[in-house]
């Protein structure tokens, strides 16, 4: 069974440009998740989507959105790059099981630069 | 607030012996789910080891345990038998409730763990 598959694996962009991170879950998993990872942050959990709609949003500004499509692929966006989105963007996904049961498995995340 | 403590940033262990790696919590929730990660440094997340905390015992996963002390609100995870390719940073989490809503992770800061031969 193919595992999280995230696309790119790396990119670079400049500041003011906006870039589109792409998640394709383990098959039949319905809920993705994305994360932000930083050395300074740590990892901070950015949004949470499932059934196309975004159900838990964590504590980022509006320049970062998402959404998930019908077959539960999953897309982030960053709009007007600052030098401080430079991170591990990881995506995750898991089964719908009742919390707090809820494992995600991640994929291996895209690593972006802002220049 | 919700919290993951991991309290040791770099740990060595000679190979074929066990470690144990440190995690604290907190949370005021009753109902939490604790979870245990190994990330190389590939970067990929690997999901190693899953604790309810309405679980009575202790979770186990081949050279993975979960040594949960809910009173003292610790969770470390034990690796027995190191192998080199244990080598990793390891992050422990715990659900998160964001707007009254759990299911997604909280994360410690990790402990860099090396495995020598």
């Amino acid at each position: 069974k193919a595992g999280v598959t995230q696309t790119p694996r790396y990119l670079i962009k400049t500041r003011g440009q906006q870039v589109t991170l792409s998640c394709s879950p383990i098959s039949g998993h319905r809920s993705v998740s994305w994360y932000q990872q930083t050395p300074g942050q740590g990892l901070q959990f950015l949004f949470e989507y499932f059934s196309e709609t975004q159900r838990n949003k964590g504590n980022f500004p509006g320049r970062f959105s998402g959404r998930q499509f019908s077959n539960s692929r999953s897309e982030m966006n960053v709009s007007t790059l600052e030098l401080g989105d430079s991170a591990l963007y990881l995506c995750a996904s898991s089964l719908v099981v009742a919390p707090p049961k809820n494992i995600q498995y991640f994929g291996a995340g895209t690593r972006l630069s802002v220049l | 607030a919700q919290k993951i403590t991991q309290t040791q940033p770099g740990m060595f262990v000679q190979e074929k012996e066990a470690v144990t790696l440190d995690c604290t919590y907190d949370t005021s929730d009753q109902s939490y789910g604790l979870f245990w990660y190994k990330q190389p440094s590939s970067g990929e997340m690997i999901f190693l080891i899953y604790q309810g905390s309405y679980d009575e015992q202790n979770a186990t996963e081949g050279r993975y345990s979960l040594n949960f002390q809910k009173a003292r609100k610790s969770a470390n995870l034990v690796i027995s038998a190191s192998q080199l390719g244990d080598s990793a940073m390891y992050f422990c989490a715990m659900t998160g409730n964001y707007g009254g809503s759990q299911g997604n992770l909280i994360f410690g800061k990790g402990t860099k763990l090396s495995v020598k031969p």
